[in-house]
């Protein structure tokens, strides 16, 4: 399996407009996870998803943000409309099982800038 | 509110010693605590775990303990290698099933 992909790998855009990142699991993976990376804040969990139903999103900082899983080998991360304090790095991971035991698989994260 | 700390932003180390990361937690709900390397340009990558029944879990070169009454775990790095020159992220899990990370810990290993 090629692991988790995430496209972009890079996105700069400028406040206000509206990004969409991508994510595709590891096929078989039931559960799926978007995190965000900041230097003051580390690696925080926003939102997953079980068997493509969100299951938390409390991390999820306000409604600009919004996350689907349309299908087991989908999901896309919106922010809309964007700011600069949203930059930050990106990352998809995925699951076999159990959320908090079992390893998770990170892609290779989407670098965003909002300027 | 952080549940999981990583005090060290960053730690220096000479090839062939040890090197101790540090992580503290505050919820005593967790049983499950692992740890992660990141790389740059690179998602992290799970490196070892500990069950809460447990006080030590070793793997190779590194091993990870666990002190449940302080809420202080550690990572031991020996000996440490170049190569291990990366991010090292502390996370904690239980009941609540989703994994809670720290804000890292950068090491560098001098050669």
């Amino acid at each position: 399996d090629a692991g988790v992909i995430q496209s972009p790998r890079h996105e700069v855009t400028e406040m206000g407009q509206e990004v969409t990142l991508r994510c595709k699991p590891i096929s078989g993976h039931d559960y799926l996870f978007w995190y965000r990376q900041t230097m003051m804040r580390g690696l925080e969990l926003l939102i997953y998803f079980n068997n493509n139903v969100p299951i938390d999103d409390s991390g999820m900082p306000e409604d600009r943000f919004s996350a689907k899983m349309p299908n087991a080998s989908f999901s896309t991360l919106k922010i809309q409309p964007s700011e600069p304090r949203d930059s930050a790095v990106y990352f998809c991971a995925s699951s076999l099982r159990r959320v908090s035991t079992d390893t998770q698989y990170f892609g290779p994260g989407t670098r965003l800038t909002v300027l | 509110d952080q549940q999981v700390k990583q005090n060290s932003p960053s730690l220096s180390v000479q090839e062939g010693r040890i090197s101790i990361l540090n992580c503290d937690y505050t919820n005593s709900m967790f049983d499950y605590f692992l740890w992660y390397k990141k790389y740059p340009a690179e998602g992290p990558t799970f490196l070892i775990s500990i069950s809460s029944i447990k006080d030590k879990n070793e793997d190779g070169r590194f091993t990870v303990f666990l002190n449940k009454s302080a809420k202080h775990l550690s990572l031991h790095i020996v000996p440490s290698q170049p190569g291990d020159s990366a991010v090292y992220f502390c996370a904690a899990g239980g009941s609540g099933n989703k994994l809670v990370f720290g804000a890292g810990t950068i090491l560098r290993v001098k050669s």
